[in-house]
């Protein structure tokens, strides 16, 4: 089984500062990760995802993830945050073998303010 | 335009009845999903389906029932047994494995609310 430890429930953050979004998971196999945003009322939408390859992946909005793999972590960053950016981010994994069940964490709501 | 749509967006339940959730998908995926969101919670499954008629229940599957007659349709059933129904409900959609299954595509969601 997996789970996906989320460390912080809200990021309260400055117009254009930088920001880093910590998850971390546990799985006995390897996995696929996942970083999804959901604006209020709306489904979620996929920012990155990490397949294979190269550890450090760039996403749409600006956004990029590392994988690392030792620390079993998978943190978003982005380097200068808009207002258009608040929103809940969600860090999910699926296992490689078997059927693709994502596995979510509770969730962090960025807030950014003028 | 391809994609997932939910129906209806809001959809309010009585003590003791039953609701049907809509979820059409015109993305030609083999796989669909649905997961209840309650605030501070993530994302649970409830139940998924890889192909047509045949379904698997997920973590939280009592008092939901679903069906899958057709490749394009998943509708989610909240039965009179589900205490306590008030939820986001997602779905979600992906392609067989081996072809990018990994990857799930969510639609805009449907809020049931309890009267």
């Amino acid at each position: 089984a997996q789970s996906v430890t989320q460390l912080d429930s809200q990021v309260p953050v400055f117009e254009e500062a930088p920001v880093e979004l910590r998850c971390n998971y546990s799985s006995s196999v390897s996995v696929y990760l996942f970083w999804y945003v959901q604006y209020p009322n709306q489904g979620l939408q996929l920012l990155l995802k990490y397949l294979s390859g190269s550890t450090l992946v760039k996403g749409i909005n600006g956004f990029e993830a590392e994988f690392n793999k030792s620390q079993t972590s998978f943190h978003l960053r982005k380097p200068s945050v808009h207002i258009s950016d608040t929103a809940e981010y969600f860090c999910a994994v699926t296992p490689l073998g078997g059927y693709s069940t994502l596995t979510f964490g509770k969730g962090t709501m960025l807030l950014v303010s003028p | 335009d391809g994609g997932i749509t939910q129906s209806p967006k809001y959809l309010f339940r009585k003590e003791g009845q039953n609701v049907t959730l809509s979820c059409e998908q015109n993305l030609n995926h083999d796989a669909m999903y649905w997961y209840r969101q309650d605030p501070g919670q993530g994302l649970r499954l409830i139940y998924y389906s890889q192909i047509v008629n045949d379904f698997q229940k997920g973590d939280i599957a009592e008092g939901y029932s679903v069906s899958r007659e057709k490749k394009e349709s998943f509708p989610l059933t909240v039965t009179s047994a589900q205490k306590n129904p008030t939820a986001f409900y997602l779905c979600a959609s992906s392609m067989r494995r081996g072809q990018g299954q990994e990857t799930q595509y969510f639609g805009p969601g449907t809020r049931l609310l309890v009267l």
